[in-house]
């Protein structure tokens, strides 16, 4: 167990819709990443956070934002939900200035938009 | 803008078999990661690499790291079925902060 958690694990939309998506991370991991996993794909990043500010952005519209919180949990936020959309978001936490190895990826959210 | 390329992407062995997969990246780097995702599942970190010529060795699965040739290899020794899994490489740029991964590599191992 990596001490990251998100949900829901699984979500059904519709296009046009709206969808916020949970990260729970690891005590003391001030940062933390979103990445898109399409079907039959490596994860691509979409952001970073720490301190509660983006410092990290990937090829991703602005309709795709997020939030992070002082409590080390965190919120990827998607408006106007299209059909491409539908993958598997994976959250990764770390405490900044620690090595990458240890960062830590949640089980990840299932999202289907129909 | 830093690339990573897998080959081959996919790959079926019979138990017992040797096979070796390569990840190439386009620009410098000062650390790359192997990752192995069961179907369904998240990430599991597997190797991290950090120096040009490091290996690292975990069962039958050997990883290396050439910085020069901006490459590393996942060697895989006599196969086993439970080796059967999505491999991804990723690496981090030079003062990145995110991991670019490459597409992975999908791995049957057929008794």
């Amino acid at each position: 167990e990596t001490g990251v958690t998100q949900s829901p694990t699984h979500l059904i939309k519709t296009r046009g819709q709206q969808v916020t998506l949970r990260c729970s991370s690891q005590s003391g991991h001030n940062t933390v990443s979103w990445y898109q996993q399409a079907l039959g794909q490596g994860p691509q990043f979409i952001f970073q956070y720490y301190r509660e500010e983006e410092n990290g952005r990937g090829n991703f519209p602005p309709r795709f934002s997020g939030l992070q919180f002082p409590n080390y949990s965190s919120e990827l936020n998607v408006n106007a939900l299209e059909l491409d959309d539908s993958a598997l978001y994976l959250c990764a936490s770390r405490r900044v200035g620690a090595s990458w190895e240890t960062q830590y990826f949640g089980p990840g959210t299932r999202l289907l938009v129909l | 803008e830093l690339k990573v390329e897998q080959n081959p992407l996919f790959l079926s062995m019979q138990e017992g078999k040797n096979y070796t997969i390569y990840c190439n990246y386009s620009t410098t780097s000062d650390r790359l990661y192997w990752y192995r995702q069961d179907p369904g599942k998240s990430l599991e970190s597997l190797f991290v690499l950090l120096s040009n010529g490091a290996v690292k060795q975990e069962g039958r699965l050997m990883a290396s790291l050439d910085t020069k040739a901006r490459l590393s290899t996942l060697h895989i020794t006599a196969a086993v079925h439970d080796l059967s899994a999505t491999y991804f490489c990723a690496v981090v740029a030079l003062y990145g902060n995110k991991l670019v991964f490459g597409a992975g590599t999908i791995l049957r191992v057929k008794s």
